[in-house]
């Protein structure tokens, strides 16, 4: 139990469709952030959020790209019209948890578009 | 933040200590060193972080050169569990700020038996 859940875990999609991925934090922070990972690299920003404002995006953030976090809870990141360039690991962490230090990822969602 | 250089890759045989190292020569004197690691399929976990002291917890020691401009991750009996992609990262501590980490690619412990 990481703290933070992510839903699928797993995606495949056909280039060109529309995908949702979902955070769950378990507890609520005010920070939440998004990564995305490619193969063979380290996580690389992409967005934050404070409560339920967005209040920096990366410029990896295309505008086939948003985020929200309605409530200031969960958060959901939509990519529309998939590239097969946006196959990755989309990772989601709020600051805190276990340790109160450092911060807390999810086991992320594997998107594969073919 | 400060910019790390790690290893690619290193090797380690089980039941000894594994030692990873981290240069970050221009560290300030506000930024935290921290390292977290990466198990195949799953998101970075914490693992510890310090300042200018040597700090120890459950998981790992770190050992920060008196001038701060690197430091060793030692987990002292490693097992096979502990492969995994280990990240140095130095930032400014703060869990309020909004920053957020920037990871490089880190150094890939594989632990053999």
């Amino acid at each position: 139990d990481t703290g933070v859940s992510q839903n699928p875990r797993h995606k495949i999609t056909k280039r060109g469709q529309n995908v949702t991925f979902r955070c769950d934090p378990i507890s609520e922070h005010n920070r939440l952030y998004w990564y995305r990972q490619t193969l063979g690299q380290g996580p690389e920003f992409l967005t934050y959020f404070q409560n339920e404002a967005q209040l920096e995006k990366s410029r990896l953030l295309s505008d086939r790209f948003s985020a929200e976090r309605p409530k200031g809870s969960f958060s959901t990141l939509e990519i529309q019209r998939t590239e097969q360039g946006d196959s990755a690991m989309y990772l989601c962490a709020t600051p805190g948890g276990r340790t109160n230090y450092g911060y807390t990822f999810g086991s992320g969602t594997r998107l594969t578009v073919v | 933040d400060a910019k790390t250089t790690q290893p690619t890759s290193m090797d380690c045989a089980e039941g000894r200590a594994a030692n990873l190292p981290c240069n970050h020569s221009t560290i300030s004197g506000n930024e935290y060193v921290y390292w977290y690691r990466q198990i195949h399929s799953q998101g970075p976990q914490y693992i510890i972080h310090g300042l200018k002291n040597n700090e120890t917890n459950e998981m790992a020691s770190l050992i920060i050169t008196e001038d701060r401009k690197s430091s060793t991750l030692i987990l002292p009996h490693a097992t096979l569990r502990d492969t995994a992609v280990y990240y140095c990262i130095v930032r400014a501590f703060s869990l309020q700020a909004g920053t957020a980490l920037i990871f490089g690619k880190g150094t890939t412990l594989s632990v053999s038996s």
